[in-house]
């Protein structure tokens, strides 16, 4: 089945540790993206990437780091110095980015990362 | 950056009744793409839309881009229990970095 494929789905931390969320897709996507979503405030973007090798901050990316050295993948390291980590996360992919119009996001299923 | 405003935040309707949610930008926008995300769950694509004026409708749901592309409306008619959820919008840029900026979202609670 193609689709999105976010690891784990629950994780507990405690305060300090770094901790990397996974997302794989076999959708053949040049464009991946993460983002946050923290009750009553919508989806806030972290980090995008539009091929491999390369990827851009988005408007929350302070705390956080991406690599993209694979088209499949592009894990999420939430690190000790974001502030309050404690939120769902959703992965998400598309075709791009040279299509015009801009084509649709495929979303994982999500990874609740919450720290103790 | 660009930001996409979505109002209402949250509302409630009895089943039958009517539900508009409303995006709007300051600034002209490329495109509106509209999600679903129902409780416990990830947003699903809805629909895209690109032109100026454009209406689209999937069955119950009829969705609309101003006239200057700087508004967009998600209006669902006769709702059930099974439109329950939050309805996104989200504006993708063409070409380039084609970031993808969500609006806030309105939550539906539809009351049987």
């Amino acid at each position: 089945d193609g689709g999105i494929t976010q690891s784990p789905k629950y994780l507990f931390r405690k305060e300090g540790q770094n901790v990397t969320l996974s997302c794989e897709q076999n959708l053949n996507h040049d464009a991946m993206y993460w983002y946050r979503q923290d009750p009553g405030q919508g989806l806030r973007l972290i980090y995008y990437s539009q091929i491999v090798n390369d990827f851009q901050k988005g408007d929350i990316a302070e705390g956080y780091s991406v690599s993209r050295e694979k088209k499949e993948s592009f894990p999420l390291t939430v690190t000790s110095a974001q502030k309050n980590p404690t939120a769902f996360y959703l992965c998400a992919s598309s075709i791009g980015p040279r299509t015009v119009p801009a084509g649709e996001l495929f979303f994982g299923e999500g990874s609740r990362l919450t720290v103790l | 950056g660009q930001q996409v405003m979505q109002i209402p935040q949250y509302q409630h309707v009895q089943e039958g009744e009517d539900f508009t949610t409303y995006c709007n930008s300051s600034t002209t926008l490329s495109n509106i793409q509209w999600y679903k995300q129902r409780p416990g769950g990830h947003p699903v694509f809805l629909i895209q839309l690109v032109k100026s004026g454009e209406v689209k409708k999937q069955k119950r749901l009829t969705f609309q881009f101003g006239e200057a592309k700087k508004n967009s409306s998600l209006h669902i008619t006769a709702t059930q229990t099974t439109d329950v959820g939050t309805y996104f919008c989200a504006e993708r840029l063409n070409g380039g970095y084609q970031k993808v900026t969500f609006g806030i979202g309105t939550k539906l609670q539809v009351i049987p």
